[in-house]
């Protein structure tokens, strides 16, 4: 398995500016994903973020919206831009530090006023 | 289009009795499943996992049953206890998907002392 960290745990924030979401993973890990639960919703994905190479996004994702950083094989960054109150959810980070089995970060819980 | 489904949203058990979660799935690439369990302010927690070349595993009070034909998973919990109370999700991955995870809905399990 692996530990996950994710700051901040929760913030408010105002319309129209943004707020960088970090995961930082107790070891090395190729495989690093980011996850929405928006309320009441299961998890989306909205884009694979492997070190050494641009991040993948989902559709209906784009990094203009969502830029992430993957600087190294132990730490993340999500950037939520230009916010709106549509952006009101929990943001998750998860990684595979095996074969298949993902394991999630506590999340960040975002709302947007 | 869902590909993975959690037809009911809820479920309310006794302690100390089976809880049955149900899944089901369309995408036939999918050929790995995983059950999360969520409490709230929590990321999910890894459960337990099954391969498409089995149709049963176990582990402690929990098993997941595969039917492939069907396209259909369940999780069996036994004996069901209070702290079981949380949401679960399933989830599913094909080989040629980069271990991206699809989730179902979320079922909300209550056990009752």
């Amino acid at each position: 398995s692996a530990v996950i960290s994710q700051k901040p745990s929760r913030d408010i924030c105002q319309r129209g500016t943004s707020l960088t979401i970090q995961c930082q993973v107790d070891s090395q890990v190729t495989m690093m994903f980011w996850y929405r639960q928006q309320p009441g919703q299961s998890l989306t994905l909205i884009a694979t973020a492997n070190q050494g190479s641009e991040a993948t996004y989902e559709s209906g994702f784009v990094i203009d919206k969502f830029p992430i950083s993957r600087p190294n094989l132990t730490f993340s960054t999500l950037t939520v831009s230009n916010m709106s109150p549509e952006d009101s959810s929990i943001y998750l980070c998860s990684v595979v530090p095996g074969s298949y089995e993902q394991y999630f970060g506590p999340g960040t819980r975002l709302t947007v006023t | 289009d869902q590909q993975v489904k959690q037809n009911s949203p809820s479920l309310s058990v006794q302690e100390g009795r089976i809880s049955i979660l149900n899944c089901d799935y369309t995408n036939s690439m999918f050929d790995y499943f995983l059950w999360y369990k969520k409490y709230p302010a929590e990321g999910p927690t890894f459960l337990i996992s099954i391969s498409s070349i089995k149709d049963k595993n176990e582990d402690g009070r929990f098993t997941v049953f595969l039917n492939k034909s069907a396209k259909h998973l369940s999780l069996h919990i036994v004996p069901s206890q209070p702290g079981d109370s949380a949401v679960y999700f399933c989830a599913a991955s094909a080989y040629n998907a980069g271990n991206m995870l699809t989730f179902g809905g979320g079922t909300r399990l209550m056990v009752k002392p």
